[in-house]
């Protein structure tokens, strides 16, 4: 059983839809983190929250919002999404504040595909 | 600037065969971890080892192997007799130890798809 878990792991949306991926942690880190991994591109880091507050922002498009209402529970609120934005999106999370190197471990992914 | 390279974009092995899958890393940093997670179809990146820059000793878990060399900025990893279910997609990722970053910034290489045919 992983430590992080995702909500739903596959979603088929609209472009008009509005949606939103839940994440959990249960490993009782201080970080969590929001990755996108689209077909045959590298891994990219969308958000980072250190405890609940957004310390990163990788100049991603405000038609995703993120929440992070307390240390265990991160959110993606989808909204007015494009075909390009199908992708795999990675919930993450880490101990942070214990140092750096900490290891970051991964949920199992929610397939997005914009239709 | 702190990047990881692994150069092997995909390799086909029959099973039982070993398999080797490179990283080469770059970072001015004297003090780092380096770390490998695997992905498979279904997508979780599962987390495999993490190594600071101060420990070169190999190790060694199961099937699995990493040799880290720091001469060549090498973190290396061998799967000995593979099996089906080691198919998946291999990433070794770079982190700072002395953060500019109020958290833990991973660099990810590209990975290398591995495929191991019965």
């Amino acid at each position: 059983e992983t430590g992080v878990t995702q909500t739903p792991r596959h979603l088929v949306m609209g472009m008009t839809n509005k949606k939103s991926l839940k994440c959990e942690q249960h490993l009782g880190h201080n970080a969590m983190y929001w990755y996108k991994q689209s077909a045959k591109k590298p891994l990219e880091l969308m958000f980072v929250y250190s405890l609940e507050e957004r310390v990163e922002n990788n100049s991603v498009p405000s038609r995703f919002s993120p929440e992070c209402p307390n240390s265990s529970h991160l959110f993606l609120h989808l909204h007015t999404l494009q075909p390009e934005d199908s992708a795999l999106y990675l919930c993450a999370s880490s101990q942070d504040l214990q140092g750096a190197g900490n290891t970051i471990y991964f949920g199992e992914g929610s397939w997005l595909t914009v239709v | 600037a702190q990047k990881v390279t692994q150069a092997q974009t995909e390799i086909s092995v029959v099973e039982k065969e070993d398999v080797t899958l490179d990283c080469v890393y770059e970072t001015r940093d004297t003090t780092y971890y380096l770390f490998w997670y695997k992905q498979p179809p279904s997508g979780e990146l599962v987390f495999l080892i993490r190594r600071n820059s101060f420990d070169e000793q190999n190790e060694i878990s199961g099937r699995y192997s990493w040799n880290f060399q720091k001469s060549t900025s090498s973190f290396n990893f061998t799967i000995t007799a593979s099996q089906v279910v080691d198919s998946a997609v291999y990433f070794c990722a770079l982190s700072e130890a002395l953060r500019k970053t109020s958290y833990d910034k991973v660099i990810f290489g590209p990975g290398t798809s591995l495929s191991v045919i019965p």
